[in-house]
């Protein structure tokens, strides 16, 4: 069964450019996560998706966002990128839509350099 | 809000030694506790997690943890580490009862040869 996957693996970009990123969860996986990793701050949660809907969000602004598709894969974008926008972004997916009492399955992340 | 707090950002210790990292959880009702592990180079992957029942939880590769309530603590130990548990360590917990989940800032461990 192939794990999570995320594209591209590595972007740069410069300041106030937007990027697109994708993630593919796990077959028959319907929750997908996303993270933002930065050294020194761990991961900081910025959204939840289950079935099409988000169902959390977490304290980042509007330039963040996402969405989910109908056989699960999700895209994040940011706009207007900012030099502190400078991370690993990791998706997540788990089996249901109870995903505080699942396993997350990490994909590998994309490592977004802003310039 | 519920955080979930990792006390050693860096420890450094030789094969043998006994581990023991601290975390500590806010929330007070039921909750689900988790330890993840991120190897150099790897995905994030579970190392152990806790739903209820026995609060002593054991792992992957010799790994335990204590979920302690009154002390809102689950702290991951092993009692002889290996060079091969180099990684960096998260704890997380869900931020509320169904709520997502947040992890800790994590603890970067390094084992000397």
């Amino acid at each position: 069964k192939a794990g999570v996957t995320q594209t591209p693996r590595y972007l740069i970009k410069t300041r106030g450019q937007q990027v697109t990123l994708s993630c593919s969860p796990i077959s028959g996986h319907r929750s997908v996560s996303w993270y933002q990793q930065t050294p020194g701050q761990g991961l900081q949660f910025l959204f939840e998706y289950f079935s099409e809907t988000q169902r959390n969000k977490g304290n980042f602004p509007g330039r963040f966002s996402g969405r989910q598709f109908s056989n699960s894969r999700s895209e994040m974008n940011v706009s207007t990128l900012e030099l502190g926008d400078s991370a690993l972004y990791l998706c997540a997916s788990s089996l249901g839509h109870r995903s505080t009492n699942e396993k997350l399955f990490f994909g590998s992340g994309t490592q977004l350099s802003v310039l | 809000a519920q955080s979930v707090s990792q006390h050693n950002h860096h420890v450094i210790l030789s094969e043998a030694a006994s581990l023991e990292l601290g975390c500590n959880y806010s929330y007070g009702g039921t909750v689900n506790l988790f330890w993840y592990v991120q190897y150099p180079g790897q995905h994030l992957q579970l190392l152990l997690k806790y739903f209820s029942g026995d609060p002593l939880v054991k792992g992957i590769k010799g790994f335990e943890a204590e979920f302690i309530k009154s002390k809102f603590s689950f702290n991951l130990r092993k009692p002889s580490v290996q060079w091969s548990d180099t990684a960096e360590y998260f704890c997380a917990a869900p931020q509320n009862r169904d709520d997502k989940i947040i992890f800790g800032k994590g603890t970067r461990l390094h084992i000397l040869p």
